[in-house]
């Protein structure tokens, strides 16, 4: 089944531990992207990849750090989470870029107290 | 920067009505106006979207349609069912196609 799988799907941690929330995409697509839901404000484009080793800024970028070196898995790293960084994350692939539909993963739900 | 805004926030209609929502967009280079549905507890998903070039695009009873002069665009649902109670969110990519600006996306709830 093609899908795109995040891990873990709830997470509650304290401020400063990192952590890392993974993403993989079994459909062999270029383009992978994180994006944060917060209420009254949709989803926001944290960083994405046009392809392995190529990644980039969104709109919200500080605080997080992706890596791409396989094109199945995009992960994402909170080096040091804070209370503001609670939020519902999800990880998108599309064939090529954001002119193609993107295929969303289930999320994941982080509370950093 | 670039915006996508959208309205209304919530809508509430009566199950077999129209609904529509509505979006206009800053960038005049954006050419891809996709819109996805989130129902509660899942990813967003692409249910309609449409290219510059189209004024209007049909899907049974989807459709959206797009004014580039005026920079909007709009989603239609006609004979609305208790499925469609959902959020729905518009979008317009960036000149480089690497980004999608987002709406900040409007609850339709169907009543029976």
């Amino acid at each position: 089944e093609a899908q795109v799988t995040q891990n873990p799907r709830y997470l509650i941690t304290v401020t400063g531990k990192k952590l890392t929330v993974t993403c993989s995409q079994n459909m062999n697509h270029e383009y992978m992207s994180w994006y944060r839901q917060d209420p009254g404000l949709g989803l926001r484009q944290i960083y994405y990849s046009m392809n392995v080793e190529v990644t980039d800024k969104g709109d919200v970028p500080e605080g997080y750090k992706v890596s791409r070196k396989e094109k199945r898995n995009f992960p994402l790293i909170l080096e040091s989470p804070s209370p503001n960084q609670t939020s519902l994350y999800f990880c998108a692939s599309s064939p090529w870029d954001t002119g193609s539909e993107q295929y969303f993963g289930p999320g994941t739900r982080l509370t950093v107290t | 920067g670039e915006n996508v805004e959208q309205h209304p926030p919530t809508l509430s209609v009566q199950e077999g009505d129209s609904a529509v929502i509505k979006c206009t967009y800053s960038d005049s280079a954006s050419n891809y106006f996709p819109w996805y549905k989130q129902e509660l507890g899942k990813g967003p998903q692409l249910i309609i979207d449409i290219r510059s070039n189209v004024g209007e695009k049909k899907d049974q009873r989807i459709a959206v349609t797009l004014n580039k002069t005026a920079k909007h665009f709009s989603l239609h649902i006609t004979e609305t069912q208790p499925e469609d109670s959902a959020v729905y969110f518009c979008a317009a990519n960036m000149d480089s196609n690497y980004q999608l600006i987002w709406g900040a996306g409007t609850k339709l709830i169907i009543k029976p």
